[in-house]
């Protein structure tokens, strides 16, 4: 589990300022994903990319911004925080089945 | 697009009981039905999958059931333990498209000693 990580795991930030979470895979998966867990809500898939420079859009894109320049980065951008968006952001990345998780970021917006 | 519902939210059981949760989909064309466990204040693993040839898949304490025709999968856990404890998630995907799953609202199993 060390070949994926995500820094910060904790930020406290405020309402309209931009932060950027940072998810890092050691594996060269070609797939890479991002995941917002809220209670009652489970898992649900904000961005995916399928190589470097392919991104699309998951279940809740709005708000958020992407970018994969290289196959082992895949950083999340909240361009704007808002409060609806205090949550625990997941990273994962796959091959092709099995989607291996990185430890979470807690993202707190005041 | 895909949409799964998964039952109960919350599950408690002797140790030593079996614990069933259940899970259904609305994309017929979803072919890899995968569970995740997820530890309080951990990341989720992959701790069974299933793939639409097979209808029952085993690996110790753990089982996956799936029914293609009513759209629906299980996971049967047996002689459950407290470590056991943990809150379970399913989910669906087409095979072989990069693993972009929907996943389950998450079951939250708790095993009493």
């Amino acid at each position: 589990d060390a070949g994926i990580t995500q820094s910060p795991r904790y930020k406290i930030t405020e309402t309209g300022r931009q932060v950027t979470l940072m998810c890092h895979q050691t594996w060269s998966h070609s797939y890479m994903f991002w995941y917002r867990q809220d209670l009652g809500h489970g898992l649900r898939l904000i961005y995916y990319s399928a190589a470097a420079d392919i991104t699309d859009k998951g279940e809740v894109p709005d708000g958020y911004v992407v970018s994969r320049s290289k196959t082992e980065n895949f950083p999340l951008t909240l361009e704007s925080a808002t409060r609806s968006q205090t949550s625990v952001y997941f990273c994962a990345s796959s091959e092709l089945d099995e989607q291996f998780f990185g430890p979470g970021t807690r993202l707190t917006v005041l | 697009g895909e949409n799964v519902e998964q039952h109960p939210s919350t599950l408690s059981v002797q140790e030593g009981d079996s614990a069933v949760i259940k899970c259904t989909y609305s994309d017929s064309a979803s072919n890899y039905f995968p569970w995740y466990k997820q530890e309080l204040g951990k990341r989720p693993q992959l701790i069974i999958d299933i793939r639409s040839n097979v209808g029952e898949k085993k690996d110790q304490r753990i089982a996956v059931t799936l029914n293609k025709t009513a759209k629906h999968f299980s996971l049967h856990i047996t002689e459950t333990q407290p470590e056991d404890s943990a809150v379970y998630f399913c989910a669906a995907t087409l095979y072989n498209q990069g693993g972009k799953l929907i996943f389950g609202q998450g079951t939250e199993l708790s095993v009493k000693p």
